[in-house]
């Protein structure tokens, strides 16, 4: 099993769209959690960190889930602007922030 | 524009032949990570500095990589004797030890290196 596991997608949705990604986990000792965003053959950029007690940040929302081992990440009202990669990061546990990426998952908004 | 530099942007080099990277990070930033990223992947961690010291490195780190933080601001990365199979974006990424934003990795533009 993977460390960090997403789908590839590609998710395609029309713009206003709600839309969610999940990513699981292997480590259960995982301490922190994030989504970047990133664009075609642009470097990864910092969505949002995943607290446990989740986190929105206007249309985002990000959820974190111990039990089950995985974060989501909830889309609202869906921009042609949000059309990107969204990778998920766990960082190893142990203090020394070493992350973990998954593959990302592909978001493409149509008009 | 204080963000994390690198360079060369893009380097296209024949099998077998030795390449240099450089990064340089954000000032202020005593934390300093390489990563590897081939198409449909996410970047795979290399290795970490932590000022001059490299604290850890990745098993994908062959012998035939090494990378570099002498004084510990900017850093290089060598690849030896490259395989096509070295092809790939090189990210490097700074990240401040305490503060607000710690936990946040500031990604540079990358290097795309091509193997012929």
């Amino acid at each position: 099993r993977k460390e960090v596991e997403q789908d590839p997608g590609p998710f395609n949705v029309p713009e206003g769209a709600t839309v969610a990604f999940n990513c699981t986990y292997s480590n259960s000792a995982s301490q922190s959690f994030f989504w970047y965003r990133q664009d075609c053959r642009k470097e990864p950029k910092l969505l949002m960190s995943v607290y446990s007690s989740g986190n929105e940040d206007g249309r985002f929302t990000a959820q974190l889930n111990r039990a089950s081992q995985y974060i989501s990440l909830l889309i609202r009202d869906s921009k042609l602007s949000d059309s990107a990669t969204y990778l998920c990061v766990v960082n190893k546990p142990g203090g020394s922030y070493i992350p973990t990426f998954g593959r990302g998952t592909s978001l493409i908004v149509h008009p | 524009d204080t963000g994390v530099s690198q360079n060369p942007r893009h380097k296209i080099t024949k099998r077998g032949q030795n390449v240099t990277f450089r990064c340089d990070p954000i000032s202020e930033h005593n934390r300093l990570y390489w990563y590897r990223q081939t198409l449909g992947q996410g970047p795979e961690f290399l290795t970490y500095f932590q000022n001059e010291a490299q604290l850890e490195k990745s098993r994908l780190l062959s012998d035939r990589f090494s990378a570099e933080r002498p004084k510990g601001s900017f850093s290089t990365l060598e690849i030896q004797r490259t395989e096509q199979g070295d092809s790939a974006m090189y990210l490097c990424a700074s990240r401040p030890t305490s503060g607000i934003g710690a936990d946040t990795q500031y990604f540079g533009p990358g290097t795309r290196l091509t193997v012929l």
